[in-house]
């Protein structure tokens, strides 16, 4: 059982699209990510939610919009798609907090916006 | 605002040498301090952590001490394997607000040759 799972894997797109991508976790945790993670490995907290509350918003540009049916799911949906978009999406799940509790990630979203 | 520095990669070293990965933190208060491992295709493994000053994380043979002093958290293994060859990135999650996320250094890819 994959614990936190990412949909889809590989998406490629031209300018001006606008694109979802899907995260579920089963491990019951309360907090849910996004991280995107640019060509040069560098990570960058996009978006929190806790319990279906947005917590963070770090001033990505409202193109981009999450959404938390439930605490199990966190998707990202992206309009206008820009080639500075290309990068490879991470979401990740912890129970609380990040201060003492470990993140789990899926496996990645690689977005190619052409 | 809350930052990690870590020493550039790539590094590339031969089986069973010494490794060592310096990372340095600024952040208010005293931040958990946590080391990532990214394998090719995969997302991110918690490795190790340490969530006060004078903390030793260990795992798999990597360790790292919390040293409020000098403000860093290098990671170090005695002799390295290939299949240690990865990407890795040291973390910081703050208090208060700062518990919500965790912030990410820039990454430092190994590469250990047989």
């Amino acid at each position: 059982d994959t614990a936190v799972s990412q949909t889809p894997k590989y998406l490629v797109t031209q300018m001006g699209n606008d694109k979802s991508i899907k995260c579920e976790q089963n491990l019951g945790h309360d907090t849910m990510y996004w991280y995107k993670q640019d060509s040069k490995k560098f990570l960058k907290i996009m978006f929190s939610y806790n319990n279906k509350e947005l917590i963070i918003n770090e001033t990505v540009p409202n193109r981009f919009s999450p959404k938390s049916p439930d605490k199990a799911h966190l998707n990202l949906h992206i309009n206008s798609l820009e080639l500075g978009d290309s990068a490879v999406y991470f979401c990740a799940s912890s129970q609380g907090g990040t201060n003492t509790g470990e993140l789990f990630f899926g496996e990645g979203s690689r977005l190619t916006v052409l | 605002g809350d930052s990690v520095t870590q020493m550039e990669g790539p590094v590339t070293l031969s089986e069973e040498a010494f490794l060592t990965i310096n990372c340095t933190y600024t952040a208010t208060g005293y931040p958990s301090l946590f080391w990532y491992v990214q394998y090719p295709g995969e997302g991110l493994q918690l490795l190790l952590k340490a969530t006060k000053a004078d903390d030793k994380g260990s795992n798999k043979g990597f360790e790292a001490t919390y040293r409020k002093e000098t403000t860093s958290f290098h990671l170090e293994k005695g002799s390295v394997q290939v299949s240690d060859s990865a990407v890795y990135f040291c973390a910081l999650s703050g208090k208060g607000q700062g518990a919500q996320k965790l912030v990410f250094g820039q990454g430092t890819r190994l590469t250990i040759n047989p």
